[in-house]
């Protein structure tokens, strides 16, 4: 079974910390993804990377950078924290490269900022 | 870029009952059109998908049809089942470089008994 794993389930961050999520995928996937998911908006896609530290906007990257040094580790990381940044996160993985297919998701890591 | 809709948001069925989930996307350069189903406090899983070439896909009580020429894809569930209860995502996606799927708002469905 693919495992992709999130570091953390839940945190709770102050406004202007920096946050960093960590996933790590176990199957050898070219392409990482994280998604925001916010009630009623659906799932959106923040960033995604097809590659080694290849890394392309999806359609809400403000506010956030991410990070590819290793094919199966694709970091989140939000440089200074805002309410509104308030949501659950969610990496996904899949493959191959240039096909559309299957993600896998890790179970989520719901980050509050207060 | 793509934008998928989904409708409806919520939608209640007595079990046994048929459920309909429809979507539509506006990128007709899109060409694959999965279904993930997310139970509560669960992480999104998918559960039928459907490429472009093909306008039905069936799967046991699970169909999903495709209508290119209207930009339209629906999701069929026959036969509901309490466990059927769960909250629905359609998405369209292109294929390039990097697969890039964008999703549809969800749509809860609830399974009375």
């Amino acid at each position: 079974d693919v495992k992709v794993t999130q570091s953390s389930r839940y945190l709770v961050k102050r406004t202007g910390e920096k946050v960093f999520l960590e996933c790590v995928q176990d199957m050898d996937h070219e392409n990482m993804f994280w998604y925001r998911q916010d009630p009623g908006l659906g799932l959106r896609l923040i960033y995604f990377s097809y590659d080694v530290k290849m890394k392309e906007k999806g359609d809400i990257p403000e506010g956030y950078s991410v990070s590819r040094e290793k094919k199966e580790r694709f970091s989140l990381i939000l440089e200074s924290a805002s309410t509104n940044q308030t949501s659950m996160y969610l990496c996904a993985s899949s493959y191959p490269q240039g096909v559309a297919g299957e993600l896998f998701f890790g179970e989520g890591s719901r980050l509050t900022v207060l | 870029g793509e934008n998928v809709e989904q409708h409806p948001s919520t939608l209640s069925v007595q079990e046994g009952d048929s459920a309909v989930i429809k979507c539509t996307y506006s990128d007709s350069a899109s060409n694959y059109f999965p279904w993930y189903k997310q139970e509560l406090g669960k992480r999104p899983q998918l559960i039928i998908d459907i490429r472009s070439n093909v306008g039905e896909k069936k799967d046991q009580r699970i169909a999903v049809t495709l209508n290119k020429t209207a930009k339209h894809f629906s999701l069929h569930i026959t036969e509901t089942q309490p466990e059927d209860s769960a909250v629905y995502f359609c998405a369209a996606s292109e294929t390039g470089t990097a697969s890039k799927l964008t999703f549809g708002t969800g749509t809860r469905l609830q399974v009375t008994l």
